[in-house]
C-alpha cells in the first residue's frame, strides 16, 4: 500500500512565522501535491511537483513556496504565515497523472 | 462556474436505504474520474477511477457509474460505518491537476 507521510498532524504558529509542512511518501511516485481543503470551499491546489526540483504552481500560490530535493519529500513553505492561512493542509502522490492520487491524513494548522 | 458539482451536499439515510451520489462535470476531454471518501479529521482515501463512459465499478455496498456528463456513486443498503465525505475529481485531457467537486457528507442512522 502506498503510504504519505505528513509530519504533523496538528500544528500552532504565531503570524509572520516562517513555517514548514513537510511530506514524504514510499512508492517512489514521480509526481506531489500540496492541497489546502476549507469548508465550503473544497480541495484546492497550491504547488505541484512532477520531478525532483520541479514544481508547478497550482489555483492559489500565493503566499507558499515549495521545496523538493529529493524524490520522496515535498515541503511546503508558508513564508510568512497569515491568519487567512489557518487551514487543513492534505499532501498527495501518484506515479502517473491519470491514476489516482494518495494522500496523506493531514496537517490541520492554526495561525494566531 | 463550478466545473464539478456535487449533489446533494448532505445525505441523510436510515441503515439499510439505498441511495445515490452525483457527480456532475462540464469539462471536455475527460481522462479521468476519481471518487474518494474522507473521514473526519483523516486525508481522502481512493475508492474508485472511471475513465469511459459506460464504465463501471463496485466495491462492497459501493457501485460507481460514468455517463458523458456526470457519474453517481450507488449505495446499496449503507451501514452506519459508511457515514463519510465523499469526493469526486475530475482530470482533464488537457491539464494535469485534479479538480475536485466540494463532496456530499452522508450521514446512515441505524
Amino acid at each position: 500500500d502506498v503510504k504519505v507521510t505528513q509530519s504533523s498532524r496538528y500544528l500552532v504558529k504565531r503570524t509572520g512565522e516562517k513555517v514548514f509542512l513537510e511530506c514524504v511518501q514510499d512508492m517512489d511516485h514521480e509526481n506531489m501535491f500540496w492541497y489546502r481543503q476549507d469548508p465550503g470551499l473544497g480541495l484546492r491546489l497550491i504547488y505541484f511537483s512532477y520531478d525532483v526540483k520541479m514544481k508547478e504552481k497550482g489555483d492559489i500560490p500565493e503566499g507558499y513556496s515549495v521545496s523538493r530535493e529529493k524524490k520522496e519529500r515535498f515541503s511546503l513553505i508558508l513564508e510568512s504565515a497569515s491568519t487567512n492561512q489557518t487551514s487543513m493542509y492534505l499532501c498527495a502522490s501518484t506515479a502517473t497523472f491519470n491514476q489516482p492520487q494518495h494522500f496523506g491524513d493531514g496537517t490541520r494548522l492554526s495561525i494566531l | 462556474e463550478d466545473q464539478v458539482t456535487q449533489s446533494p451536499e448532505a445525505l441523510r439515510l436510515q441503515e439499510g436505504e439505498s441511495s445515490s451520489l452525483n457527480c456532475s462535470y462540464t469539462v471536455s476531454g475527460l481522462r479521468g474520474l476519481f471518487w474518494y471518501r474522507q473521514d473526519p479529521g483523516k486525508g481522502p482515501e481512493f475508492l474508485f477511477t472511471l475513465y469511459s463512459a459506460g464504465e463501471e465499478k463496485e466495491k462492497e455496498r459501493l457501485k460507481a457509474t460514468l455517463t458523458k456528463k456526470e457519474s453517481f456513486l450507488h449505495i446499496t443498503a449503507p451501514k452506519p460505518e459508511d457515514s463519510a465525505t465523499y469526493l469526486c475529481a475530475v482530470q482533464y485531457q488537457a491539464g494535469t491537476a485534479l479538480i475536485f467537486g466540494k463532496g456530499t457528507t452522508l450521514s446512515v442512522s441505524s
